[in-house]
């Protein structure tokens, strides 16, 4: 079965410091991966997606993760976090079969200080 | 303005009552879902509908029901045989089975 693992349930960092927040997932198959951002009582907002191709991938906001297949990691980075940046992020990847269904991380607490 | 609506965005029930939440889209996508987020948890599935008049249960179906009689809407039931129904709802939808999802800002229930 797939599943996702976020290691960190809460990453503190200084503003406009650089910070990465790892994924690391199980599979069989070939997968598509993908980052989401959650603010405070709101819904999540995608951020980026890997699907094929070029394994470093670009998102919203200044985000981009890079996908290894060897380790297994979708590890999402941004060179200088703003206190905006403070959210919920959660690394999915799809399910296997027919079905779109998407299998989460737990999420990673971005926690922001000025 | 195009996208996902959730009402209401906060609800209250007393326990033993059934309470429908609503979504509604107006992307003219084919295929939309229903998620529970618990705190200290990633998102699980409960019911997923890949086309008008067809739905599929999820991870946790238990305690709730759906419909899908209009391709904009898919309403969700929270019965009372769901033993611990407060969470936090998301709907989300992709243009088809095999797209990227979009969600919903989300309803969060409390039930007393």
């Amino acid at each position: 079965a797939q599943s996702v693992t976020q290691l960190d349930s809460q990453v503190p960092v200084f503003e406009e410091a650089p910070v990465e927040l790892r994924c690391n997932y199980s599979s069989s198959v070939s997968v598509y991966l993908f980052w989401y951002v959650q603010y405070p009582n709101q819904g999540l907002q995608l951020l980026l997606k890997y699907l094929s191709g070029s394994t470093l991938v670009k998102g919203i906001n200044g985000f981009e993760a890079e996908f290894n297949k060897s380790q297994t990691s979708f590890h999402l980075r941004k060179p200088s976090v703003h206190i905006s940046d403070t959210a919920e992020y959660f690394c999915a990847v799809k399910g296997p079969g027919a079905t779109n269904k998407l299998i989460f991380g737990t999420g990673t607490l971005l926690a922001v200080q000025p | 303005d195009g996208g996902i609506t959730q009402s209401p965005k906060y609800l209250f029930r007393k326990e033993g009552q059934n309470v429908t939440l609503s979504c509604e889209q107006n992307l003219n996508h084919d295929a939309m879902y229903w998620y529970r987020q618990d705190p200290g948890q990633g998102l699980r599935l409960i019911y997923y509908s890949q086309i008008v008049n067809d739905f599929q249960k999820g991870d946790i179906a238990e305690g709730y029901s759906v419909s899908r009689e209009k391709k904009e809407s898919f309403p969700l039931t929270v019965t009372s045989a769901q033993k611990n129904p407060t969470a936090f709802y998301l709907c989300a939808s992709s243009l088809s089975r095999t797209d990227t999802q979009y969600f919903g800002p989300g309803t969060r229930l409390t039930v007393l």
